[in-house]
């Protein structure tokens, strides 16, 4: 597997409180992304990163924020949470290949919003 | 917008038989696209790729073609397994952005 963990795996949490997602990686990719996925909706790109403080809204960011203050680490931040929210979230990475963007994923998190 | 489709429907087929799987897309033909494999409970894991240009791609036992015509993209399972049961999801590139806009995946089921 590629050296992508995510933290926490799993959450439960009320509406209305903040969380945090991490995403680390070792392979000093510049790209990082954060995807949910839900049943029928498959994979949905939340948010994105090309490189340190440089992040970028994907389809889905209303009611998400993300930072990227070093190469390994991508935060993903619900400021208050929704029960729309509960979901899995996935981080990806890939490097600067110029071609073809290969995507390497970590395990996920399962957030449920109560 | 630019859409991709697979079909919603579990495919189940005997083991040893060709496992043939579709993703359309609407609009126009992207650069690059992908093909991946999730598991339950786990992250997609990245398979082949195919170009624009490219008609035909082969990797072991698998196999995706892309006609730009048909705006459809097929992956081939030859001899297949059981342990080749998973979802398989396509996904296409944005260019611009350098992020992948995914299907929904089609579940395989290979019975023994």
């Amino acid at each position: 597997d590629a050296g992508i963990t995510q933290s926490p795996r799993h959450k439960v949490t009320e509406t209305g409180t903040p969380v945090t997602l991490r995403c680390h990686q070792t392979e000093n990719h510049r790209y990082m992304y954060w995807y949910r996925q839900d049943p029928g909706h498959g994979l949905r790109l939340i948010h994105y990163s090309y490189g340190v403080k440089d992040t970028d809204k994907g389809e889905v960011s209303d009611g998400y924020s993300v930072s990227r203050s070093k190469t390994e680490d991508f935060l993903l931040t619900l400021e208050s949470a929704t029960s729309s929210q509960t979901s899995v979230y996935f981080c990806a990475i890939s490097g600067d290949t110029g071609a073809g963007n290969e995507q390497y994923f970590g395990p996920g998190t399962r957030l449920t919003v109560t | 917008s630019q859409k991709i489709e697979q079909n919603s429907e579990a495919l189940n087929i005997q083991e040893g038989k060709t496992a043939t799987l579709t993703c359309n897309y609407t609009n126009y033909s992207p650069a690059y696209l992908q093909w991946y494999r999730q598991d339950p409970g786990r992250g997609p894991v990245f398979l082949l790729l195919i170009r624009e240009n490219e008609k035909e791609k082969r990797k072991e036992r698998l196999k995706v073609t892309f006609d730009t015509t048909l705006k459809q993209s097929l992956f081939h399972i030859t001899a297949s397994q059981p342990a080749d049961s998973a979802t398989y999801l396509c996904a296409f590139m944005d260019t611009g952005r350098r992020a992948l806009t995914f299907g929904s995946g089609t579940r395989l089921q290979v019975q023994p």
